[in-house]
C-alpha cells in the first residue's frame, strides 16, 4: 500500500510566479490536510479537505493561497504570485474516513518550495 | 486543543532508554495524547497515542499519569536513527481535527 505521495519534492519559483503542489492520499483515505513548515519552525495547519469540499481553511493565508481536492485526482495547493516568505516545506497528510474512528494522519515526504 | 510543554532538547546514549516528558495540565476528558516524530527534513511519523491507559507498540511505550496532566514517551533501546524532533500533541480523536504542533523535543541519540 503506497503511502502519501507528494510532487514535486522540490520546486523553485521566481517571485510573482505560481506554485502548484500536489498530494495523492493513501488508498482509501478521503481526508487530506495541508501543513506548512517554515525554516526552523514547527508545522502549522493550513487547510483540511474532503473530496470536493473544503472543511476547514482556518490556517490558510487570506490571499494568494487556495486548495482543492477534486473527485478525481490529487489534492492541489496553489500559491499565486509567490513571495520569498512563501519559501517553506509543505506537507500533506491523509487519514481514513469516519468520525469517531481512530484518526491517525499519515504524512507525505513534503514539497520544498524555494522562491528566488 | 490543550497546550503542551516539552523540553526543547535531550540527549540519549545509543542502546539506552529515551524518556521524553510532556506536560498537558489543561487536557480535557475527551482529549487523547498523541506522539509524532520528524526525522530531519522528512514528514512527521505517527508513533503512539493514548487516552488514560498506558500503551505500547513496536516503536514505543506511552505512560500517562493518573491525573492525565503529563505523559512520558519511552523509546526502550534508542538507536541513532531515533534522532529526531518528537512532538507531543493533545487533541480530540475526531475525524477532521487538525494536529497542532508545538516546538517539540529535539532528541539527539549519541554513540
Amino acid at each position: 500500500n503506497a503511502g502519501v505521495m507528494q510532487n514535486p519534492r522540490h520546486l523553485v519559483r521566481r517571485r510573482g510566479q505560481e506554485a502548484r503542489l500536489r498530494c495523492s492520499p493513501m488508498k482509501g483515505h478521503s481526508h487530506v490536510y495541508w501543513y506548512r513548515q517554515l525554516p526552523e519552525e514547527g508545522l502549522k495547519f493550513m487547510v483540511y479537505l474532503q473530496k470536493e469540499n473544503i472543511i476547514d481553511e482556518s490556517g490558510m493565508p487570506k490571499e494568494r493561497f487556495s486548495a482543492e481536492f477534486p473527485k478525481e485526482g490529487p489534492s492541489i495547493l496553489r500559491i499565486q504570485q509567490v513571495v520569498r516568505g512563501d519559501s517553506a516545506a509543505y506537507f500533506c497528510a491523509s487519514s481514513p474516513l469516519g468520525q469517531g474512528v481512530y484518526n491517525e494522519q499519515f504524512f507525505g515526504p513534503g514539497t520544498r518550495l524555494t522562491v528566488l | 486543543d490543550a497546550k503542551t510543554t516539552q523540553p526543547p532538547s535531550m540527549d540519549c546514549a545509543e542502546g539506552r532508554a529515551a524518556n521524553l516528558p510532556c506536560n498537558h495540565s489543561t487536557i480535557s476528558g475527551n482529549e487523547y495524547v498523541y506522539w509524532y516524530r520528524q526525522i530531519h527534513s522528512q514528514g512527521p511519523q505517527y508513533i503512539i497515542h493514548g487516552l488514560k491507559n498506558n500503551e505500547t507498540n513496536e516503536m514505543a511505550s506511552l505512560i500517562i499519569t493518573e491525573d492525565r496532566k503529563s505523559s512520558t514517551l519511552i523509546l526502550p533501546h534508542a538507536t541513532l536513527r531515533d534522532t529526531a524532533v518528537y512532538y507531543c500533541i493533545v487533541r480530540v480523536d475526531n475525524a477532521g481535527n487538525m494536529l497542532t504542533f508545538g516546538g517539540g523535543t529535539r532528541l539527539m541519540v549519541k554513540p
